[in-house]
């Protein structure tokens, strides 16, 4: 298992402003993965995170809207840039263990943004 | 797309009762998972079966697996109001590549 932290916990922020989201994680893992769960709504994945190459974006969701680091195998970073109220969510990131996707994910505890 | 759907969408039952929650998919599966999450917090994992299983169970949980029908239930047996929480599917494909969560069951259990 992976136990995994995330920061801030919570946050409001004003339209127009960005946010970088932290996610540490206690071991090194290959796979990280960010997620947003919009109010009463199921989790879409944003990207994937892998350390030493550039993060695969899903479809929806651009490089300009949400940069993602990924400087070493313990830690990534999502930032949300230019925010409206539609960027309202919880956002999480999660990782695998080895054998990727065949084995299950581990969640951190998601950070709740509000954007006024 | 939505790969996972569950049904009910919410679910209410007394303590004590059984709960049962379904998950429908489209396509090909290596595994399917069920996952808990409480007050919008972070999801748990609560049990992985894989395409070549059809039942699994772990403490008060039973799963079931059908791939000839693209489905899976959740059975929480002798339901207690610290069971109260969303639960979510979430389907892997064959290739191992995507990774699709289902909108969830709203499960409230009354004391």
């Amino acid at each position: 298992s992976a136990v995994i932290s995330q920061k801030p916990s919570r946050d409001i922020c004003q339209r127009g402003t960005s946010l970088t989201i932290q996610c540490q994680v206690d071991s090194q893992v290959t796979m990280m993965f960010w997620y947003r769960q919009q109010p009463g709504q199921s989790l879409t994945l944003i990207a994937t995170a892998n350390q030493g190459s550039e993060a695969t974006y899903e479809s929806g969701f651009v490089i300009d809207k949400f940069p993602i680091s990924r400087p070493n195998l313990t830690f990534s970073t999502l930032t949300v840039s230019n925010m409206s109220p539609e960027d309202s969510s919880i956002y999480l990131c999660s990782v695998v263990g080895n054998g990727g996707l065949y084995n299950e994910q581990f969640f951190g505890p998601g950070t709740r943004l509000t954007v006024l | 797309s939505q790969q996972g759907e569950e049904d009910p969408q919410a679910l209410s039952i007394q303590e004590g009762e059984n709960a049962t929650m379904n998950c429908s998919y489209k396509t090909s599966i290596n595994n399917l998972q069920w996952y808990r999450q409480n007050s919008g917090r972070g999801l748990v994992h609560l049990i992985l079966i894989r395409s070549n299983e059809r039942e699994k169970h772990s403490g008060r949980l039973r799963v079931t697996l059908d791939t000839s029908k693209k489905s899976s239930s959740l059975l929480i047996t002798a339901s207690r109001a610290a069971d109260t929480a969303s639960y979510f599917c979430a389907t892997v494909r064959r290739n191992g590549q995507n990774f699709v969560f289902g909108p969830g069951t709203r499960l409230s259990v009354l004391p």
